[in-house]
């Protein structure tokens, strides 16, 4: 099974901040990755699939990269609407998620 | 618009059964994948199941293989997840997700249900 870490798994930080999150995947996944965001008691929105594709409507302040088994989400100038648990998933091999990354108010 | 509406959570005892139900709308159902993951509470998300375009090409994580069986009706628009034999670590929100394919492989999931929310308690 492929297992995904994420890190942080808190990050503190503020309005107009850049934000950097990294996920790792025990093995290569190609570039088969996708990120989600989930605010308290919402389901899951996806912001962006296959590493790097932005879903239509988010914003562009949004980016993914990487590929193989390391990968980022990059949020360029953190929004007020931004606060919120972030996920990263595999899609190569079965489906697995990542443990989070929550975005909170420093 | 494009609509998924999960229902059929509630409390059950341990060893109980129950059926959840995803109502697709504004898209072709028959056109695509569907899963369904799960959320304990406080804690992440996890994949539970995917069913493809038939029966033939369904899909379990290990946690619930043999217990829950995922099926799909396309002339109603519906998605179904049978939970039989439910534990006290199955209660969470349940999702349903659907997902595009061809034939290079799944999309990720792109649209989401509000979820349901099952409770394993005596």
């Amino acid at each position: 099974d492929i297992q995904m870490t994420q890190s942080p798994s808190t990050l503190a930080t503020s309005v107009g901040d850049r934000v950097t999150i990294t996920c790792r995947a025990s093995q290569d996944i190609s570039t088969w990755l996708a990120w989600y965001q989930q605010k308290p008691g919402k389901a899951p929105k996806l912001l962006i699939s296959k590493a790097s594709t932005l879903e239509g409507g988010v914003p562009s302040r949004f980016s993914g990269s990487g590929s193989g088994t390391e990968f980022t989400l990059t949020i360029s100038s953190l929004q007020p609407d931004d606060f919120a648990i972030y996920y990263c998933q595999q899609y190569i091999n079965s489906w697995t998620f990542g443990p989070g990354t929550k975005v909170e108010i420093k | 618009q494009v609509q998924l509406v999960e229902s059929g959570g509630g409390v059950v005892q341990p060893g109980r059964s129950l059926r959840l139900s995803c109502a697709a709308s504004g898209f072709t159902f028959s056109d695509y994948g569907m899963h369904w993951v799960r959320q304990a509470p406080g804690k992440g998300l996890e994949w539970v199941a995917v069913m493809w375009f038939d029966a033939d090409h369904r899909y379990y994580a290990d946690s619930v293989r043999g217990r829950f069986t995922i099926s799909r009706d396309n002339s109603k628009n519906t998605l179904y997840l049978q939970m039989d034999s439910l534990r006290a670590e199955d209660t969470g929100d349940y999702y349903c997700a659907r997902f595009y394919y061809d034939d290079n492989g799944p999309f990720a999931m792109d649209v989401w249900g509000h979820g349901t929310t099952v409770t394993v308690s005596s």
